[in-house]
């Protein structure tokens, strides 16, 4: 099974309003990283969080870290047309192995 | 830096037949993977590699192959192809285990 479970599975706003997606995960990790992935596209990494910080940011991009409660989360702020895509969380273990989940598919609407 | 490449960009494929797909990646890394991505499933791990030398099993190794002969290319090998393996397929790399990963553009591959 997949060690990250995105939430919600799709998500739709309207430019200006903030987007959440949420991440679960089951087992102890290093890292957490968040991809965005156009459709028909390559995955772009977006931040990397690791397993001891609790909050990052990267320009209209916030992400959240609760390693007691295996969960993460992920803000964009002010979205815009150009943020539709699926977005998807990957947790890297201590060997370096990185498994993702299945990805939250936001639709922004000028 | 052309970053991760793979070829093809698409193929069909019989049952029963084998191929390879290819994947090479020029930012001197020592990590490099291969996931598949099916609708609704996200990126699944086939098989992974920490070096030349190095390869092991991800989530779904069955049915494929792999070896890490040289840092810079890590081929994956269908080796009877299965209507099952209809998927897209990415290859992918990153200079350590605690480093951002790269992705490359991706093959379909359609198993008839």
């Amino acid at each position: 099974s997949q060690q990250g479970e995105e939430d919600p599975q799709a998500l739709s706003i309207q430019e200006g309003e903030n987007a959440t997606m949420n991440c679960s995960y089951k087992t102890s990790i290093n890292n957490l990283q968040w991809y965005r992935q156009n459709s028909g596209r390559g995955l772009v990494h977006l931040i990397l969080i690791r397993s001891n910080e609790r909050e990052k940011h990267s320009g209209r991009l916030r992400v959240t870290l609760d390693t007691s409660k295996k969960s993460s989360s992920l803000l964009i702020t002010a979205s815009r047309a150009a943020d539709t895509a699926s977005y998807f969380c990957a947790v890297s273990d201590s060997w370096g192995k990185l498994q993702f989940g299945a990805g939250t598919q936001v639709v922004v609407t000028p | 830096n052309a970053g991760v490449t793979q070829t093809p960009k698409f193929q069909v494929l019989k049952t029963g037949q084998s191929m390879t797909l290819q994947c090479a990646q020029d930012m001197n890394h020592e990590y490099m993977s291969w996931y598949r991505q099916d609708p609704g499933m996200g990126l699944r791990l086939i098989h992974y590699s920490v070096g030349a030398g190095i390869t092991d099993q991800g989530e779904v190794p069955n049915g494929y192959n792999v070896s890490r002969s040289t840092t810079e290319d890590f081929p994956l090998r269908l080796l009877s192809a299965a209507p099952s393996q209809t998927s897209v397929y990415f290859c992918a790399s990153r200079g350590g285990r605690r480093e951002t990963q790269y992705f490359g553009p991706g093959t379909r591959l359609l198993v008839l």
